[in-house]
């Protein structure tokens, strides 16, 4: 079965403290991994996609990163303005669905 | 910012009460999404169009029609409310001509709720 895992739920991190979200996943051909971030009470806000292996994607604190079973979501020397739930989804090779995880909310603290 | 508004932003109806959510996108995009976001289920894809008049079915469609008559709007009907329908729908739009790379675009959401 087709399935999105990220870990841990809820991360706290005191202002500065570099930590990594994990999102790990089982599908047959993978075409894309999708990283969002969203805000409470908004949209969820598009911040990534990796294609292959290997890949790295950066942006401002944020670097994501793919290997062939899970992404990692590294963030470093965060800012309170970085707590919101950050999800992943993949996509399928021949499919246009997305298959999101639940999420992982974080929290920093000043 | 991807021209997407959806309305209304809250609604609260009753069991049995038919309900319809509309999505508005600017950029006369092809493909267009609804999902429902539910605590510990993350996002879930309701139904599905890629072009006018194309619709189809994702994996929570039970209770949900959609109809898209113009490029620009995408409706959700609950045709009989029930509170297992309360919830957050989001529509998605993706930006290319196919979904070779589904790079999905959000709305602000709508807060549903069933009493």
């Amino acid at each position: 079965e087709d399935q999105v895992t990220q870990s841990p739920e809820a991360l706290r991190l005191q202002e500065g403290e570099s930590s990594s979200l994990n999102c790990s996943y089982t599908v047959s051909g993978l075409r894309g991994l999708f990283w969002y971030r969203q805000d409470p009470g908004k949209g969820p806000e598009f911040l990534f996609t990796l294609y292959s292996a290997g890949e790295e994607k950066e942006k401002e604190r944020l670097k994501a990163t793919l290997t062939k079973k899970e992404s990692f979501l590294h963030i470093t020397a965060p800012k309170p303005e970085d707590s919101a739930t950050y999800l992943c989804a993949v996509q399928k090779d021949s499919s246009y669905k997305l298959i999101f995880g639940s999420g992982t909310r974080l929290l920093v603290r000043p | 910012d991807a021209g997407i508004t959806q309305s209304p932003r809250h609604k609260v109806t009753e069991t049995g009460t038919p309900v319809t959510l509309r999505c508005h996108q600017t950029e006369n995009h092809r493909y267009m999404y609804w999902y429902r976001q539910d605590p510990g289920h993350g996002l879930r894809l309701i139904h599905y169009s890629y072009g006018v008049k194309d619709t189809d079915k994702g994996e929570v469609s039970d209770g949900y029609s959609v109809s898209r008559s113009k490029t620009e709007d995408f409706l959700l009907t609950l045709e009989s409310a029930t509170s297992s329908q309360t919830s957050v729908y989001f529509c998605a739009i993706t930006t290319g001509d196919t979904y070779t790379y589904n790079e999905q675009f959000f709305g602000p959401g709508t807060r549903l709720t069933v009493l």
